[in-house]
């Protein structure tokens, strides 16, 4: 079954911290994973997409890597800012069709 | 310019009333999509759109119908066949061009509170 599990459901830390949030997928034929970011009552907006033979990618603070061996992939946030707290979602395209099958997301929250 | 705009962006509804969620599109998409996002789920696919004039199913279609009528429109109806429709409805579209790479554009959501 294609499933897409996130790890941690939740997550709290103080401003400037770093923190790694996961992504497990059993999707297969795998075409592409995306991380997206949505603010709370907010559409989700792209933050990277990782294909078969990128391993890191960077967007400004967000770094997202991919172990298509192991089938994970993580995002990392750096120094982090309290416009950070959001909902953080995974999503892979494939299973057939490039069929997309979404995480149930991490909603991370920055405290002062 | 370029985005997704739904509305409203919130609304009540009676049981056994219809309501239609608005989602229109300028970026020339053809594609365009209807999710369910519900606390602690992934969002769920109801129907899509690859061209005007066909729409399909997704996983989870009952008490929903859409149509398809204008590229930049694809409208959404809850009946009141739909049994639990509280929930936070998503509008996305995207470039067919570009369906390998996955990326959506989304709305803003529309937020449906059943009384």
């Amino acid at each position: 079954k294609n499933q897409v599990e996130q790890s941690p459901q939740s997550l709290i830390i103080l401003e400037g911290k770093n923190c790694t949030l996961q992504c497990n997928y059993t999707v297969s034929p795998f075409s592409n994973l995306r991380w997206y970011k949505q603010d709370t009552g907010r559409g989700p907006v792209s933050l990277t997409i990782m294909t078969f033979s990128e391993n890191t990618k960077s967007n400004g603070r967000y770094t997202a890597t991919l172990d298509a061996d192991t089938k994970q992939s993580s995002l990392h946030i750096t120094a982090s800012q309290l416009s950070d707290s959001a909902s953080y979602i995974c999503v892979v395209s494939g299973g057939g069709y490039n069929k997309l099958i979404f995480g149930a997301g991490t909603r991370l929250a920055v405290h002062p | 310019d370029g985005g997704i705009t739904q509305s409203p962006k919130y609304l009540f509804r009676k049981e056994g009333q219809n309501v239609t969620l608005s989602c229109e599109q300028n970026l020339n998409h053809d594609a365009m999509y209807w999710y369910r996002q519900d606390p602690g789920q992934g969002l769920r696919l109801i129907y899509y759109s690859q061209i005007v004039n066909d729409f399909q199913k997704g996983d989870i279609a009952e008490g929903y119908s859409v149509s398809r009528e204008k590229k930049e429109s694809f409208p959404l109806t809850v009946t009141s066949a739909q049994k639990n429709p509280t929930a936070f409805y998503l509008c996305a579209s995207r470039n067919r061009g570009r369906a390998n790479t996955g990326e959506l554009f989304f709305g803003e959501g529309s937020r449906l509170t059943v009384l």
